[in-house]
């Protein structure tokens, strides 16, 4: 099947700093791509839509400005966790289809597990 | 906006009995996709529904959806410890490229 790979996979980080995670879809290109949080024994929580090409789609309560999400080519997305605090401590995950919007199946990055210290 | 409910949330089985886990969405669905996800790793696609009463089958996993497009449900035959994970299922409305996610069963298999 498709192979969408995130990275890094593990990031230890101080309070205010900035963390930079990357999606990218490596034998197909992906016009959308989708971010998920994933808290502890919990379901994945969509954050936000990210477009190849203009802004991304955020879901509600999810602060764009914290969350900066660029999709900058048909194979890249990346997820900025700007002025991280311990509250953003989570497991972050990406995907991306190969088939068409509406009905193709999703495939998920490994996800990248964020601890801010 | 579009709910989709997941139960149980946990099952513990004993290995060799049967499992299922339904799904319930508040609006009609165009399709339904189901996910396991291993502890400690990222959701894998297991198939996909589109068709109103479709019932698939994967070996010991059975996959219906309903009637009404509503509802759907995963059932594992004779379970082994391989079968332990999340299982979420995830539904789209109609021309929405969008999925929701239940909020998951997870299965414990007792060997």
């Amino acid at each position: 099947g498709a192979v969408v790979s995130q990275h890094p996979s593990w990031v230890i980080c101080k309070s205010g700093t900035s963390v930079k995670i990357e999606c990218r879809s490596l034998d197909f290109q992906a016009t959308t791509m989708f971010w998920y949080r994933q808290f502890p024994k919990q379901s994945l929580m969509l954050m936000a839509t990210s477009n190849e090409g203009s802004k991304a789609t955020y879901e509600q309560g999810v602060e764009k400005d914290k969350f900066l999400i660029n999709h900058a080519s048909l194979t890249l997305s990346t997820l900025t966790v700007t002025s991280a605090h311990p509250e953003d401590s989570s497991f972050y995950i990406c995907s991306a289809s190969p088939g068409t919007a509406d009905t193709g199946e999703l495939f998920f990055g490994e996800g990248s597990r964020l601890t801010v210290l | 906006g579009q709910q989709v409910m997941q139960i149980p949330q946990y099952q513990h089985v004993q290995e060799g009995e049967d499992f299922t886990t339904y799904c319930n969405s508040s609006t009609t669905l165009s399709n339904i996709q189901w996910y396991k996800q291993r502890p400690g790793g990222h959701p894998v696609f297991l198939i996909q529904l589109v068709k109103s009463g479709e019932v698939k089958k994967q070996k010991r996993l059975t996959f219906q959806f309903g009637e009404a497009k509503k509802n759907s449900s995963l059932h594992i035959t004779a379970t082994q410890t391989t079968d332990v994970g999340t299982y979420f299922c995830a539904g789209r409305g109609a021309g929405s490229y969008q999925l929701t996610f239940g909020k998951g069963t997870k299965l414990s298999v007792i060997p």
